[in-house]
């Protein structure tokens, strides 16, 4: 049991280049989350999946898309890379919009130069 | 929406003394209230939670106190260790659509315990 695993672990980008970020859990959960961390401001989200078929906005959505996959896998996605979008990026999960603890990725750590 | 205020952002307490954490909300229909610990270079990990209907709980060395009149909860540690050192955040939840629950994070707070 893997619990939430996240791909890749460091990457960098050059200024308008794109790429995805993936993320898996193998725990049957229902929710799936992206945040990103930056020093000073805790973790804010990006778009966060209740259920399989759908994605919602969270507070800091500009310059992402997502994709929930299906049930296992959830995928965020920089169509254009900025030096402001280099971040400590986790993928979190939980069983489902009723219940509360989130299991939380090894996150992606993105610099984008 | 949800705001959610932590204090302080940095603390450092002697090995063995106590440490407080404190974070106020702002959405009084908030009714869960987890603390997660991230240690250098790891996931957030959830170490204590507590529901609107109690106003205390504690497990081991690790304690959690809820006033929701005044809208604040704290994150108490009693007899502090060096593993212990590591960023703690508070959060309180959004409920959105259809019954969705996401959470706002605090900023965060760095302990540092001093061996």
């Amino acid at each position: 049991n893997a619990g939430v695993t996240q791909t890749p672990k460091f990457q960098v980008l050059k200024t308008g280049q794109s790429m995805t970020l993936q993320c898996a859990q193998d725990m049957n959960h229902n929710s799936m989350y992206w945040y990103r961390q930056d020093p000073g401001m805790g973790l804010r989200l990006i778009y966060y999946s209740a259920s399989e078929g759908t994605t919602d906005k969270g507070e800091v959505p500009n310059g992402y898309n997502v994709s929930r996959l299906n049930k296992r896998e959830f995928s965020l996605r920089l169509e254009s890379a900025a030096p402001s979008q280099t971040s400590v990026y986790f993928c979190a999960s939980k069983l489902g919009p009723w219940s509360h603890e989130q299991y939380f990725g090894p996150g992606t750590r993105l610099t984008v130069t | 929406g949800e705001n959610v205020e932590q204090h302080p952002s940095t603390l450092s307490v002697q090995e063995g003394d106590s440490a407080v954490i404190k974070c106020t909300y702002s959405d009084s229909a908030s009714n869960y209230f987890p603390w997660y610990k991230q240690e250098l270079g790891k996931r957030p990990q959830l170490i204590i939670d507590i529901r609107s209907n109690v106003g205390e709980k504690k497990d081991q060395r690790i304690a959690v106190t809820l006033n929701k009149t005044a809208k604040h909860f704290s994150l108490h540690i009693t007899e502090t260790q060096p593993e212990d050192s590591a960023v703690y955040f508070c959060a309180a939840p959004i409920i959105s659509n259809f019954g969705n629950e996401k959470l706002t994070f605090g900023t965060g707070t760095r302990l540092t315990i001093i061996p």
